[in-house]
């Protein structure tokens, strides 16, 4: 257990429906990311939020949406889902280090299947 | 923005056999991460680079950075099966998030 939660594990849905993934970042840390990965695009980054503030976007469809909670956890909304959205979907979050560097940790993903 | 190349792509090696993946970067390298992936599940943290020239080990894996080259490698000495995985290397960008490469899949046989 990596201390990053990430809810549902799996989840199928049909074409042009909305559904929210849940994160729970580690105990302590501010920042939570947002990635997805498909095969044939690999990890991309899609948004960052620290201490409920967009700190960072990435290559985020319109058509996805984020946002983090007072109690640190963040939801990613993906709405009139197309079948490429299918990916696992990974939430990460990150700690200060010495000298200015970062130390992160992932969740284990949800794996969206569009059908 | 910063991108990582990996290479190779993938590889089979035979179990007991060394292996070695790089990690290019079109930019300049101030760190770097070596991450592995279970088919289908997260990411597991293996080693952090800070400096160039630094090299970390870990159990039988070895990581250094060559901050000249913009690269690092990932050595695996003596694989075993529990070596199999998609590795992937991931840098820090300006704006505090990582940015990987397109990973490495390795395939340990015995």
């Amino acid at each position: 257990d990596s201390g990053v939660t990430q809810t549902p594990k799996h989840l199928i849905t049909a074409t042009g429906q909305r559904v929210t993934l849940r994160c729970s970042p580690r105990s302590g840390d501010l920042s939570v990311y947002w990635y997805q990965q498909s095969l044939d695009q690999g990890l991309q980054f899609l948004i960052q939020y620290y201490n409920g503030e967009e700190r960072a976007k990435g290559n985020i469809l319109e058509r996805f949406s984020a946002q983090q909670f007072p109690d640190l956890h963040s939801e990613l909304n993906l709405s009139s889902l197309e079948l490429g959205d299918s990916a696992l979907y990974f939430c990460a979050s990150s700690e200060p280090l010495t000298g200015g560097w970062y130390g992160y940790t992932f969740g284990s993903g949800t794996r969206l299947t569009v059908v | 923005s910063q991108e990582l190349e990996q290479s190779p792509q993938s590889l089979i090696v035979q179990e007991g056999k060394n292996l070695t993946i790089n990690c290019t970067s079109s930019k300049t390298l101030y760190g770097l991460y070596w991450y592995k992936q279970k088919y289908g599940e997260g990411l597991i943290f293996l080693m952090m680079l800070q400096k160039g020239g630094e090299e970390k080990s870990h159990e039988k894996i070895t990581a250094k950075l060559d901050e000249k080259k913009q690269q690092s490698s990932l050595h695996i000495t003596a694989s075993q099966p529990s070596h199999a995985g998609i590795y992937l290397c991931g840098a820090d960008t300006n704006d505090y998030k990582l940015s990987f490469g397109a990973g490495t899949t390795v395939t340990v046989r015995a």
